[in-house]
């Protein structure tokens, strides 16, 4: 496809269990967001990759949360020992550059039980 | 940090106007960004403002006027498809990659 996916689409977790979160972005951008939405809220950013390199991770909650973008394209989301308040939509974006717009993708609807 | 604020909801008539306000308290300024969600989906790009004025696209037209820190998005001739949330977000001046989004301004359009 043209978009963004992400996946899985629902995930469904117990307390304390760790899930991986997976991004594959628009082929050919450079840049690579990744920001999470509870329910009635707005976007909050999480971090963001300019190739493989995180030049800004200051949204990450909390060290249970990481990160990482291999070969310039995928990226995954991990977070370990998950928390019910860990419970929300994350959502990937992708760009040609940071100074462009963003793409999102549909999203992971994380449920921590 | 920065403080983003937008009406929570508004309500207008198939075929009307309709304008929502946000206003933002930064450091810096380095850009402004509107897009659209619909229920259960991922939001969609409507408008980037960076410079004072107006920014026309087809039905939708969005301002900015740095010195008050306020924008706003305006929606003509509403369609009941338009009903969905607004997000206001400012691009973080020290950091081009991050957005910092407002809460959302969720549009009813009724017939």
């Amino acid at each position: 496809g043209a978009g963004v996916s992400q996946s899985p689409s629902n995930k469904v977790t117990e307390k304390g269990k760790d899930v991986e979160l997976r991004c594959d972005p628009i082929s050919g951008h450079t840049a690579l967001y990744w920001y999470r939405q509870s329910l009635g809220q707005g976007l909050e950013f999480l971090i963001y990759f300019q190739g493989n390199s995180a030049p800004d991770k200051s949204g990450l909650p909390s060290d249970r949360f990481s990160a990482e973008r291999t070969g310039g394209s995928v990226s995954t989301l991990t977070i370990q020992r998950t928390q019910q308040e860990d419970s929300a939509v994350y959502l990937c974006a992708s760009s040609p550059g940071v100074h462009n717009e963003q793409f999102f993708g549909p999203g992971t609807r994380l449920t921590v039980l | 940090g920065q403080n983003i604020d937008q009406p929570t909801e508004m309500t207008a008539t198939e075929g009307a106007i309709v304008q929502i306000n946000c206003t933002y308290q930064t450091s810096g300024f380095n850009g402004l960004f509107w897009y659209q969600q619909h229920a259960g989906e991922a939001p969609t790009f409507l408008s980037y403002n960076v410079l004072d004025g107006l920014e026309e696209k087809g039905r939708f037209s969005s301002f900015l006027s740095r010195s008050k820190g306020y924008s706003y998005l305006l929606l003509k001739e509403l369609q009941m498809k338009d009903s969905a949330s607004y997000l206001c977000a400012v691009r973080d001046p020290d950091s081009w990659g991050k957005l910092q989004f407002g809460a959302g301004t969720q549009v009813v359009v009724t017939p």
